[in-house]
């Protein structure tokens, strides 16, 4: 079994913080990380996938980078929104199409 | 619109009973998970599917078996359900490598 971890495990913030959240996995046999909004009551959601050193991808006001050499990748979102009040998962990609889940950030966003 | 159906949302079930989870998906992915996801203990692996009739054990495939007669359909099986199965059971494809993965909204099993 491989560790991957995320933190901090929960986060209340106010509407229009910007925050950000760690997903630390093992530099060898890397293959691809991945990035899961997982809203109550609702399906994970693909945010993003990211494979190369330095890789940062960004969608609207959500944006990761990707540190493989030393394993982590960041998750920021700018002006935090009610709407973004979720689960999220990073999910480290080795050979084999093997997946190995962190357990998750809970973010709440407070009106 | 892509898509992974979990046949049931809801199930209640006695211990010693056999249970049938299926999962469907239209993308004609090759690769489909089972996962099950505790509190605190994120998403672990039950068994995964390279292809039809292959199956391969994941971290906790104790108690579980399942069943891949078609490439669409990945089938969860718990031939005598105990206490501590109750879960949310989460069904996922992937296309390959490095591509992302779409869930289904998850069974939520409870075994009395």
């Amino acid at each position: 079994i491989l560790n991957v971890e995320q933190s901090p495990q929960s986060l209340h913030v106010q509407e229009g913080d910007s925050t950000n959240f760690t997903c630390s996995f093992p530099s060898s046999n890397f293959y691809a990380l991945h990035w899961y909004r997982w809203e109550t009551a609702k399906s994970p959601e693909a945010l993003f996938v990211m494979t190369l050193n330095g890789d940062e991808k960004k969608k609207g006001r959500i944006s990761a980078t990707l540190n493989t050499k030393e394993g982590y990748s960041y998750l920021y979102i700018k002006g935090s929104q009610p709407e973004d009040s979720a689960t999220y998962l990073c999910a480290f990609e080795g050979p084999g199409n093997q997946f190995y889940f962190g357990t998750g950030t809970s973010l709440t966003v407070i009106p | 619109d892509v898509k992974v159906t979990q046949s049931s949302r809801y199930l209640v079930k006695r211990t010693g009973e056999k249970v049938f989870l299926e999962c469907v998906q239209d993308m004609d992915h090759e690769n489909m998970f089972w996962y099950r996801q505790d509190p605190g203990l994120g998403l672990r692996l039950i068994y995964f599917s390279y292809d039809v009739k292959m199956k391969e054990k994941g971290d906790i495939p104790e108690g579980y078996s399942v069943s891949r007669e078609k490439k669409e359909r990945f089938s969860l099986i718990l031939e005598s359900a105990s206490t501590n199965q109750t879960s949310m059971y989460l069904c996922a494809s992937f296309g390959g490598l490095a591509a992302p993965g779409f869930f289904g909204e998850g069974s939520r099993l409870t075994v009395l």
